[in-house]
């Protein structure tokens, strides 16, 4: 089975930094994707990590740790259109790619 | 640019109606999704399709069925909508692979009175 926990909600101040966690329990972990939904918008691709470590890209930043299960995006330098929901999405085992999404969590970025 | 479009922004139709929601892909995609998105619950995947005339079965497939007659094509499928079927539906699509991004359609917010 799948299981994939976010926080429901985080705030945060224009210009800090942010981390969001995402934990999950999966037969077969083959990646993890993160995406960001503005509301009343499509979700659209953020990162991909299948190896341990960070990938950086711009003010945006994912951690893998595959032995605990865990993963972060890291948002730097704040700013109002962060605002939205960031979807973790856990590919499953087996040879077809059907990723399994977190409940998602709601930033809120306040000036 | 990926695009993926979706027939409907919004829709209402009554209980008991037969319902299609439509998306088409312009990217010669392989794989095609049909999700469903509830407050607090998330995306949940119904049905998925990796192929024209193949179609798999998602976490919630009840109550839905599933046409891809053509590859850029993928047709989601209420056959007597009820109201517990209101909700926003997304449509995606990916390159086949295990490794690629899924690309979403803007969603059709369905409402079932």
């Amino acid at each position: 089975g799948q299981n994939i926990d976010q926080p429901t909600e985080m705030t945060a101040t224009e210009g800090a930094i942010v981390q969001i966690n995402c934990t999950y329990q999966t037969s077969g972990f083959n990646g993890l994707f993160w995406y960001q939904q503005h509301a009343g918008e499509a979700p659209t691709f953020l990162s991909y990590n299948v190896l341990d470590g960070l990938e950086e890209k711009g003010r945006f930043s994912s951690f893998l740790s595959r032995s605990k299960g865990y993963s972060y995006l890291l948002l730097k330098e704040l700013q109002m259109k962060d605002s939205a929901s960031y979807l973790c999405a856990v590919k499953r085992s087996g040879g077809s790619y059907i990723p399994t999404f977190g409940r998602g969590t709601s930033l809120i970025v306040h000036p | 640019d990926v695009k993926v479009t979706q027939s409907s922004r919004y829709l209402v139709k009554r209980t008991g109606e037969k319902v299609f929601l439509e998306c088409v892909q312009d990217m010669d995609h392989e794989n095609m999704f049909w999700y469903r998105q509830d407050p607090g619950l998330g995306l949940r995947l119904i049905y998925f399709s990796y192929d024209v005339k193949m179609k798999e079965k998602g976490d919630i497939p009840e109550g839905y069925s599933v046409s891809r007659e053509k590859k850029e094509r993928f047709s989601l499928i209420l056959e007597s909508a009820s109201t517990n079927q209101t909700s926003m539906y997304l449509c995606a699509s990916s390159i086949g692979g295990s490794s690629y991004e899924q690309y979403f359609g803007p969603g059709t917010r369905l409402t079932v009175t």
